[in-house]
Parts: C-alpha cells; sequence; structure tokens
C-alpha cells in the first residue's frame, strides 16, 4: 500500500523569497512521482513529474522537485515566489508496472500563501 | 486541445436526492479517472476507465454510487440517496494509453443540503 505525507499544511512565505514544499512517501513497489497545483475553485495541474533518469526534474513556472530514493522523498523548490504562486500543491504517487499502474495516491496538499 | 470538461460545475441538492454528473475527457485519451476531494483533503481515487471498461473502484465507491463510460468517450458518476457527507468536490482526470500523465477538468463541487 502506498501514503504520501506532506508535512506542511500550509506555508507563508515572502515574494522574492525561495519556498521548499516536502514530500515523503512510501510504498512496497517502484513508483512514480508528481507534483499538482490547485488554484482556488480551479481543477488540478501538472507542475513537474519524476518518471525516470535525473533525479532533479524541472517543471513549469520554474519550480523543480529533487527524487531521493534513500530518503523516499520528493521535495518542491522554488527560488523565487511571485504573488501567483498562492495556490495549494499537492504531491502524488502512481505505482509503476501493478494492475493498478496510473492510479494517483495523493497528500493532503499545502496551502502556500505568498505575500509581497 | 480543449480539455477535460466536466459539467455542472455546481450542483446543490437536498438528501435524498439522485445526482449525475458528467466528464468529457481530452479527444481520444483511452483512461479516464474520478476521484473525490474534501475541504482540506487531497484528491482521493473512486474509479477507473480504460475504454469502456470500468477496471478498478475504491472502497469509497458505496453502492449508491456508479460510474460508467458507455462508449469509452464520456463517463458519468452518479450518486444515488445522496447524503450530506457526498458533498465534495468530484473531479474527472483523463490520460492517453500507457502514460502515466493525468489531465484533470475543472471539478463539480457537489453540496448536499
Amino acid at each position: 500500500a502506498q501514503s504520501v505525507t506532506q508535512l506542511d499544511s500550509q506555508v507563508p512565505v515572502f515574494e522574492e523569497a525561495p519556498v521548499e514544499l516536502r514530500c515523503n512517501y512510501s510504498s512496497s513497489v517502484s513508483v512514480y512521482l508528481f507534483w499538482y497545483v490547485q488554484y482556488p475553485n480551479q481543477g488540478l495541474q501538472l507542475l513537474l513529474k519524476y518518471l525516470s533518469g535525473s533525479t532533479l526534474v524541472k517543471g513549469i513556472n520554474g519550480f523543480e522537485a529533487e527524487f531521493n530514493k534513500s530518503q523516499t522523498s520528493f521535495h518542491l523548490r522554488k527560488p523565487s515566489v511571485h504573488i501567483s504562486d498562492t495556490a495549494e500543491y499537492f504531491c502524488a504517487v502512481s505505482d509503476v508496472g501493478t494492475d493498478s499502474w496510473g492510479k494517483l495516491q495523493f497528500g493532503a496538499g499545502t496551502q502556500v500563501v505568498v505575500t509581497p | 486541445d480543449t480539455g477535460v470538461s466536466q459539467d455542472p460545475r455546481h450542483k446543490i441538492t437536498k438528501r435524498g436526492q439522485n445526482v449525475t454528473f458528467r466528464c468529457d475527457p481530452i479527444s481520444e485519451h483511452n483512461r479516464l479517472y474520478w476521484y473525490r476531494q474534501t475541504l482540506g483533503q487531497g484528491p482521493e481515487f473512486l474509479t477507473y476507465f480504460q475504454n469502456e471498461a470500468q477496471l478498478e473502484k475504491s472502497r469509497l465507491l458505496s453502492d449508491r454510487f456508479s460510474a460508467e463510460r458507455p462508449k469509452g468517450s464520456f463517463s458519468t458518476l452518479e450518486i444515488q440517496r445522496t447524503e450530506q457527507g457526498d458533498s465534495a468536490m468530484y473531479l474527472c482526470a483523463s490520460s492517453p494509453s500507457q502514460s502515466y500523465e493525468q489531465y484533470f477538468g475543472p471539478g463539480t463541487r457537489l453540496t448536499v443540503t
């Protein structure tokens, strides 16, 4: 069984400051990892994904994440945030190669609030 | 590419009534997923289809819930005898065959009074 833990429910940050959102997962099989962003009253938009290859992945809007297999983590970072980055961010995992491949297990989310 | 669409965007119903939601995936996406999101939580998987075949249903999907994808294109999610605990955002997502990347619709927000 999988589980995804987002360690911070809310992260306040000043505009132009860096931000890091933490995500840890557990799974008995190999996983693919994703970060999604949700703006108020909207669906989820994919920020970035890790499937294989380089453990540092870059996504849209200046976000990047690093996969750490030994620590089972996939933390999301942005070096300088904008007011428009205020949103809810979700980490998600999917089993690789099982009958349930593709199905996403989400964390509880981290609300990022950017202030001037 | 018009993206995944869902209808209605909002639904208010009284307890005990039946409701039906529709999801139109991105054209030619074989897989279609339904998730439920309650306030302050991440989306939870409900069910998914590969073309018209429903391949898995979550234990969250009680007997009052049924989903269909009759021609492998749009899908419907019906909730019978709604309860207040059914109040949530219902999200639909689609993906191309053999892809792990899902594209989400805007969701249908259900409020049961």
